[in-house]
């Protein structure tokens, strides 16, 4: 079992450009959670998506930001015409279906973008 | 709306001291807590949960939780620290009405223990 998987780990853009982070929940789980984490502070809730499904995205920026966690494939988190602002660690999490609310989040590694 | 608070952004022990990293949390209902460990350039970890039961929660590597309601706390405590106990510390609440609801970190505690 793999884990949760997130790609790229580290990612360099130019203000302006898009930013795509990618995350791979763990084998059977179907809720993902991503936050950001700016350097020195701590994790801030951003979206939280089942399968084709956004449940609470109240911590996304109205603008530039999206995710989406598609039946087939990874949840992507996507930033358009990024700013300095945008740079921080990006971390996915994930939970099994049902009794969700006790169930503990398994969090990749993160994705650290740097936007220049 | 649900919240947690750590009000400490960093904690210092000598090693072989008991540590105590303070939460506490404003939630509707009863709330399941959590803590996590980050280290550096790492994800975070889940150390331990409460969600019904005992106040006294153990968790992994020697830690354990105390749930106070009454003073709406899930402190965080060690009988004796470990040079390896030094890192980020993350007190963690959800609302368990709705299996819907998102789960809300607090800003961290750096947690240093000296040799």
């Amino acid at each position: 079992n793999a884990g949760v998987m997130q790609n790229p780990r580290h990612l360099v853009r130019r203000r302006g450009q898009e930013a795509r982070l990618r995350c791979s929940p763990m084998k059977g789980h179907s809720h993902v959670y991503w936050y950001r984490q700016l350097p020195e502070e701590g994790l801030k809730f951003m979206v939280y998506l089942q399968k084709e499904n956004i449940i609470d995205e109240s911590g996304m920026p109205k603008e530039r930001f999206s995710a989406e966690f598609p039946k087939e494939g990874p949840s992507i988190l996507r930033i358009q015409q990024v700013v300095r602002g945008d740079s921080a660690a990006y971390f996915c999490a994930s939970s099994p279906q049902g009794a969700a609310g006790a169930n503990v989040l398994t969090f990749g590694a993160g994705s650290r973008l740097t936007v220049l | 709306a649900q919240s947690v608070a750590q009000p400490e952004d960093q904690v210092n022990v000598a090693e072989g001291n008991p540590l105590t990293v303070k939460c506490t949390y404003s939630v509707s209902g009863n709330p399941y807590l959590f803590w996590y460990v980050q280290y550096p350039n790492r994800g975070l970890q889940f150390l331990l949960k409460y969600i019904t039961g005992d106040n006294l929660v153990k968790g992994s590597y020697g830690f354990e939780a105390e749930f106070n309601k009454s003073q709406t706390s899930f402190h965080l405590k060690k009988p004796s620290a470990l040079v390896s106990d030094s890192a980020l510390y993350f007190c963690a609440v959800r609302a368990p009405e709705s299996s819907a609801s998102k789960i809300i970190f607090g800003s961290g505690t750096r947690l240093s223990i000296r040799p």
